[in-house]
């Protein structure tokens, strides 16, 4: 099984809710990664999660909050949203350590909009 | 700032045809350049990844050329089919848990039928 799943596949949130994404694995892959992306741009990385614990935060704002529940799971918790956040966030995994982290395999989005 | 840079930003190409996209890098450091395929609404899926020490790897139509001493690198497909049109993107990596994708801008390949 090399699938990623996310759910919701679309999500429409108000600036005053609170929302969550969800991910999920079952390659036995210990990194898992959420990366918000742009119409037309590439992936811009949020975080990295290695072994189930946060390894890279590449300085996101705090409205954004990473869970990673097991080695299986990651979430996306979100509050506050600014409707410049509306995006597609794109989940993906890999193996840990080693050189085959540039072998990312990406679930297939949340497109969310923030009105 | 972008640390792989990759053009063109769009091509046409007509059925049959050959697709050219480059890209060039800067960082010495970088130890993998992958390919990504990105379909409308779908998540990007590698394509097909090669190191410094190849100069061409090929996989059916899709083929990586690198030039290392002039830090380039290239993603050809052949005979290009209406099923190719996608957008695509160059990276490059560290490698040695780097967890870290630098990425192309990306180019969108229309394959005209």
């Amino acid at each position: 099984d090399t699938e990623v799943t996310q759910t919701p596949k679309h999500l429409v949130m108000g600036m005053t809710n609170k929302k969550s994404l969800k991910c999920e694995q079952h390659m036995g892959h210990r990194a898992m990664y959420w990366y918000k992306q742009k119409a037309k741009k590439p992936p811009e990385l949020m975080f990295v999660y290695s072994y189930e614990k946060l390894s890279i935060n590449e300085s996101v704002p705090s409205r954004f909050s990473p869970e990673c529940p097991n080695s299986s799971l990651l979430n996306l918790h979100l509050h506050a949203l600014q409707p410049e956040d509306s995006a597609l966030y794109l989940c993906a995994s890999s193996q840990a350590g080693g050189a085959r982290a540039y072998e990312q395999y990406f679930g297939p989005g949340t497109r969310l909009t923030v009105t | 700032q972008q640390q792989v840079k990759q053009s063109p930003q769009s091509l046409i190409v007509q059925k049959g045809g050959i697709s050219i996209i480059n890209c060039a890098y800067e960082n010495t450091a970088f130890d993998y350049f992958p390919w990504y395929q990105q379909f409308p609404g779908k998540g990007p899926a590698l394509l097909i990844a090669i190191r410094p020490d190849v100069s061409e790897k090929k996989e059916g139509r899709f083929t990586i050329s690198f030039n290392k001493s002039a830090k380039q690198f290239s993603l050809h497909i052949m005979d290009s089919q209406p099923g190719d049109s996608a957008t695509y993107f160059c990276a490059a990596n560290r490698g040695s848990n780097d967890y870290k994708l630098s990425f192309g801008a990306g180019t969108t390949v229309t394959v005209r039928a």
